[in-house]
């Protein structure tokens, strides 16, 4: 399986303020269908289920503000969000479903 | 409006046995490749199996042989059989739809059913 692995683990950071997360998978995740890395990254608020923000490592899901956005190919991925607002304080969780799919461990952002 | 909701958690011995329902409006299970995700206190989702719209099942290593994956097509329900549970069995429990098939993340999610398995 392929593993993702998120830095940091959590993430401090005031409002307005850009935050960046990142995610390296062990192996490519270049779909071989479409040349398309097939990277996703959710949003995870306490008690709701995952929110899909970012597919194809860089499409934005429909609805999703255009502070958020991805970047990235083969192993290596970011989320960027560009001024953090207080409702974006939640658990981000990248994710490949290439294979069998696999998500990272996660990461926290907080308010400074 | 598209809408997953789970059913069927609990609290269960170890060795016991479940059945989560995920029940679908706004659209068609069997149109779609639909996924079972858990996720235990504190950790990241983990993918546990995926029933395709051809009726091919996968499953995660961890629970292959004691998690069957099925769909009434007639109810638009997803279900998973859960035997001979585990103590790490022990998470919210997840469906989710991939829109597209392969070439998809899991768009729908619903909001989960919790299984805790103690004695």
């Amino acid at each position: 399986d392929i593993v993702m692995t998120q830095s940091p683990e959590s993430l401090t950071v005031s409002l307005g303020e850009r935050a960046t997360i990142n995610c390296k998978s062990s192996q490519s995740v270049l779909h071989s269908s479409n040349n398309k890395n097939c990277l996703a990254w959710y949003q995870q608020r306490p008690g709701q289920p995952p929110k899909l923000l970012i597919y194809w490592a860089s499409s934005r899901e429909s609805g999703v503000p255009d502070r958020f956005s991805g970047s990235g190919s083969g192993t290596d991925f970011t989320l960027s969000i560009s001024s953090l607002q207080a409702e974006d304080v939640a658990v981000y969780y990248c994710h490949q479903y290439c294979g069998a799919p696999t998500f990272g461990g996660g990461t926290k952002v907080e308010i400074k | 409006e598209v809408q997953l909701v789970e059913s069927g958690g609990g609290l269960v011995q170890p060795g016991g046995c479940l059945r989560l329902s995920c029940a679908a409006s706004g659209f068609t299970v069997s149109n779609n490749y639909m996924n079972w995700v858990r996720q235990a206190p504190g950790k990241g989702p983990e993918w546990v199996s995926v029933l395709y719209d051809d009726g091919s099942t996968f499953y995660a290593d961890s629970v292959k042989g004691r998690f069957t994956i099925s769909r009434d097509n007639s109810k638009n329900t997803l279900y998973l059989q859960i035997n001979n549970l585990r103590v790490e069995d022990t998470a919210v429990y997840y469906c989710a739809r991939r829109r597209d098939g392969s070439t998809s993340p899991m768009d729908v999610w619903g909001k989960g059913t919790t299984v805790t398995v103690s004695s």
